[in-house]
């Protein structure tokens, strides 16, 4: 089955760029949009953006300004770039599917991984 | 921008109580309205897409409703491994996809 995986630096210094990576395994990545959300320690779930299989985008508008999700469909990965980090960017990030077929719920996730940015 | 209201932010159940969490969006969204459960340490998972549809693989206790602006998620009957937070989520967009606050549902 379709599975997906987070990757990328555990740890990150203020003012710099956040790159994570998700890998798509069992199934193309050429079909559906695919997504990063994150949960700050404690709060709620944040939708980051996501990235159509033919590279269109749309991202949250409290976070466009410093957001970038790529797409490499030869690799079945896509990929997040958050700029200029601060620590209210610490959070579990997870990579997701949203499924047209399903309402473009977020049918498969990541198991997420814990970025904290601290000098 | 749609604004998702969940209520109760918690609450407390015992094991085969019948609990009812629900969701209003700032506007309509017709049925774009999905529900997650989420667990400690895991991701969240999908449990009912379409405002009514079951997902795959998920337990016929839990139900969705609703239509517009209002919607609600039922648990039957609660089981242990029933508690966790529950967020609804709306996938009409305009201009983002938007969670709501979340209901945690402990003993």
């Amino acid at each position: 089955q379709v599975q997906l995986q987070e990757s990328g630096p555990g740890l990150v210094k203020p003012s710099e760029t956040l790159s994570l990576t998700c890998t798509v395994s069992g199934g193309s990545i050429s079909s559906d949009y695919w997504s990063w959300i994150r949960q700050p320690p404690g709060k709620g779930l944040e939708w980051i953006g996501y990235i159509y299989y033919s590279g269109g985008t749309n991202y949250n508008p409290s976070l466009k300004s410093r957001v970038t999700i790529s797409i490499d469909t030869s690799k079945n990965q896509f990929s997040l770039r958050l700029t200029s980090v601060t620590a209210e960017d610490t959070a579990v990030y997870y990579c997701a599917r949203n499924s047209l077929q399903l309402a473009r719920a977020f049918d498969l996730w990541g198991q997420g991984t814990m970025v904290a940015v601290s000098s | 921008d749609i604004q998702m209201t969940q209520s109760p932010s918690s609450l407390s159940a015992s094991v085969g109580d019948r609990v009812t969490i629900t969701c209003r969006a700032s506007q309509t969204i017709g049925t774009y309205l999905n529900w997650y459960q989420k667990k400690p340490g895991k991701a969240p998972k999908l449990l009912i897409y379409a405002a009514s549809s079951l997902q795959s693989g998920v337990p016929s206790r839990f139900s969705g409703s609703g239509s517009g602006t209002d919607f609600t998620l039922t648990i039957s009957s609660l089981q242990p491994e029933d508690f966790a937070t529950y967020y609804c989520q709306q996938s009409y967009i305009t201009p983002r996809l938007t969670f709501g606050g979340g209901t945690k549902v402990d003993i």
